[in-house]
């Protein structure tokens, strides 16, 4: 079975500096990955997407993702955070097999004044 | 356009009630996806549908637990006879067919005394 590990419950920055979200994944074959976002109060809304185009994936809001298959790694990065940054971060493995998502556990981002 | 409409917003009940949430899709989205959110976790599949069939009910954890998609639009949520551990979130989800993209709904909050 496919599955996403997200390293760190919860990551604080400063305002301006760059975010650094981290995300493993475990599959048997070449995975779709995604990234998403739930502010608070709102729906889930998806970030970004790597389905075996391009290893360097770039998404809304100025994120960017890097598929690594050598280090089964899909994280997560922006070099500036801003404020409206803040709010919990979803990687997802998707089986498109069935079109299954799976969802880790989530990063809670704070973002420093 | 309209996004994915959840109905109750929020939902309390007493333990061993009958409750029914709802979902409307996106218009045009063949696939509707169910999941449930507890607090401080991520999204858990329960079921998936593509048209008005169940394509993977793997999720729901019990009996209790059932969905229905008559007419390949609306989506209901069935649960029996609920449980304290029931309460969460429950998030629906729209997908245009093989995007592997789904819209959210802001999910119905269940609580169980």
């Amino acid at each position: 079975a496919q599955s996403v590990t997200q390293l760190d419950s919860h990551v604080s920055v400063s305002e301006g500096t760059p975010v650094l979200l981290r995300c493993n994944y475990s599959s048997s074959y070449s995975p779709s990955l995604f990234w998403y976002v739930q502010h608070p109060n709102k729906g889930l809304q998806l970030l970004l997407k790597y389905t075996s185009a391009a290893t360097l994936v770039k998404g809304i809001n100025g994120f960017e993702a890097e598929f690594k298959k050598s280090e089964t790694s899909f994280h997560l990065t922006k070099p500036s955070a801003h404020m409206s940054d803040a709010a919990e971060y979803f990687c997802v493995v998707v089986d498109f097999g069935n079109e299954k998502l799976t969802f880790g556990t989530g990063t809670r981002l704070t973002i420093i004044p | 356009g309209a996004g994915v409409s959840q109905t109750p917003s929020n939902k309390v009940t007493e333990k061993g009630k009958y409750v029914e949430l709802r979902c409307d899709p996106i218009s045009g989205h063949t696939a509707l996806y169910w999941y449930r959110q507890s607090l401080g976790q991520g999204p858990e599949f329960l079921i998936y549908f593509q048209g008005t069939g169940a394509a993977d009910d793997s999720g729901l954890p019990n009996d209790r637990f059932f969905a229905v998609r008559p007419e390949g639009s609306v989506s209901t949520l069935k649960i029996q006879r609920t449980e304290r551990g029931d309460s969460a979130v429950y998030l629906c989800a729209s997908s245009p067919k093989n995007t592997g993209e789904l819209f959210f709904g802001e999910g119905s909050r269940l609580t169980v005394l």
